[in-house]
Parts: C-alpha cells; sequence; structure tokens
C-alpha cells in the first residue's frame, strides 16, 4: 500500500542552527502538507503546497520556515535557526484533491531543539 | 474561521464497552468535509473516515461508526465493544473548499481514549 515516508523519524539539532526535514509524498498525489504537533497537544497546520507553490501558510508558518519540491518526488520543510519552541512532531501529508479527499499522513519526523 | 472543539479530553472505559467521541465544528462555508483520525502511541496519524457537508448519511465500519448531524454541526464517533488495541488519541479534523482546494485542515485538540482489560 502506498505510504507517505519521512526522514528521518528523529532530529536533534542546537538551538540556532538549520534543519530540513524530507518527505517523499505519495506517488499520484498532487497536494502536500505540513503540519506540525508539539508534544501533547493539537495537530496544527503549517502550509499546503500545489503546483510548485505554496497554496496557503498559517501565521505559524513565518520566514523561519520554506518548503521545497526539488524534483519529482520529495517535498523539505526547512526550518532556519532553530528555536526551542520549535521542538515537536512534524507531519508531511499528501491528497489527491485537497480539500475533497483525506490526507495520508506520514509517521513524522520529531524535532527536538537543544 | 473554522474551529473543531473535541470536549472530552480523556475518556476512560472497560473492554467491551461502547463508547462515543464528541465533535463540535464551526464554519462558514456550505462545502465542507470533517474527518477522523486515529493517534496510536507510536505516534502516526491514521486516516477513519471523511465525510462532505452533503452527505449526512450515517456510517458504520465494523466497530465504528459516524454520526454526522448538520443540524446540531457535530459528526461523532462510537466504537462499539471496544477494545484495549482502540487506546489512542482520536482527531476530529475539519477542511474547508472555498478559498483553496488545498484542503488545510482544522484539528481539534483531541480525546484520549484508554480502554482497559
Amino acid at each position: 500500500e502506498p505510504e507517505v515516508t519521512q526522514t528521518p523519524s528523529h532530529q536533534v539539532t542546537q538551538m540556532g542552527q538549520e534543519v530540513i526535514l524530507r518527505c517523499v509524498p505519495i506517488s499520484n498525489h498532487l497536494y502536500f502538507y505540513w503540519y506540525r504537533q508539539i508534544l501533547g497537544q493539537k495537530v496544527e497546520f503549517l502550509v499546503s503546497f500545489y503546483n510548485n507553490e505554496i497554496s496557503e501558510k498559517s501565521e505559524i508558518f513565518d520566514d523561519q520556515f520554506s518548503v521545497e519540491r526539488p524534483d519529482g518526488s520529495n517535498f523539505t520543510l526547512k526550518i532556519r535557526s532553530t528555536k526551542l519552541e520549535d521542538s515537536a512532531m512534524y507531519f508531511c501529508a499528501s491528497s489527491t484533491q485537497g480539500a475533497r479527499t483525506e490526507a495520508f499522513f506520514g509517521q513524522g519526523t520529531r524535532l527536538t531543539v537543544v | 474561521a473554522q474551529k473543531v472543539t473535541q470536549a472530552q479530553t480523556e475518556i476512560s472505559v472497560v473492554e467491551k464497552e461502547d463508547v462515543t467521541l464528541d465533535c463540535v465544528y464551526e464554519t462558514r462555508d456550505t462545502t465542507y468535509y470533517l474527518f477522523w483520525y486515529k493517534q496510536p502511541p507510536s505516534g502516526e496519524l491514521v486516516f477513519l473516515i471523511r465525510r462532505n457537508s452533503f452527505d449526512e448519511q450515517n456510517e458504520i465500519s465494523g466497530r465504528y461508526s459516524w454520526n454526522f448531524q448538520k443540524s446540531t454541526s457535530s459528526f461523532n464517533f462510537t466504537i462499539t465493544a471496544s477494545q484495549v488495541v482502540d487506546s489512542a488519541v482520536y482527531f476530529c479534523a475539519l477542511s474547508e473548499a472555498v478559498y483553496t482546494n488545498a484542503g488545510k485542515s482544522t484539528f481539534g485538540d483531541g480525546t484520549t481514549l484508554t480502554v482497559k482489560p
């Protein structure tokens, strides 16, 4: 069964460093997303991406964050100059038809900023 | 603005009991989609069901059933004869489809279900 895969599963980084979280969405999906879940809290939308551009972003997704689809398969989230409060589980998701279909989520990358 | 409320933070039941997880949503759109996801202790998000705003039919899938009522803006989830493996955090989510087709989802705070043997 096709699935969204994320790497790494866990990343520890020092405050101020840049991190790149990687995702391989399901191959025939056209819409891609990043969500964040701070430990024990709700899942929060960060950004959606369609047709090689950001279609929507939340207020959390400020200039510290960027997304990219560098090739036909990967979808990355870059966090510049990480802060302690960026520590969270980051989920990548993809869907075939945006809001009309369910998003399939990856297993998540747990980011720990120390 | 869209909002999802899951008033039950934690529920604990004994195996084989039935349990209902409540979800109330707010939206100004006439076209929207509702979802339930399960997050087991391993942390991944598992899709359970999707409902669009024009389909109020209740749905049953094995021990799971969903009751969608537009009149009360609710989309409740019932597990019949609960099992220990049902222990997880359950999230209700809402996507609006007016401004973009991108499908940004707003999640509720989640309900932690513990099923004791």
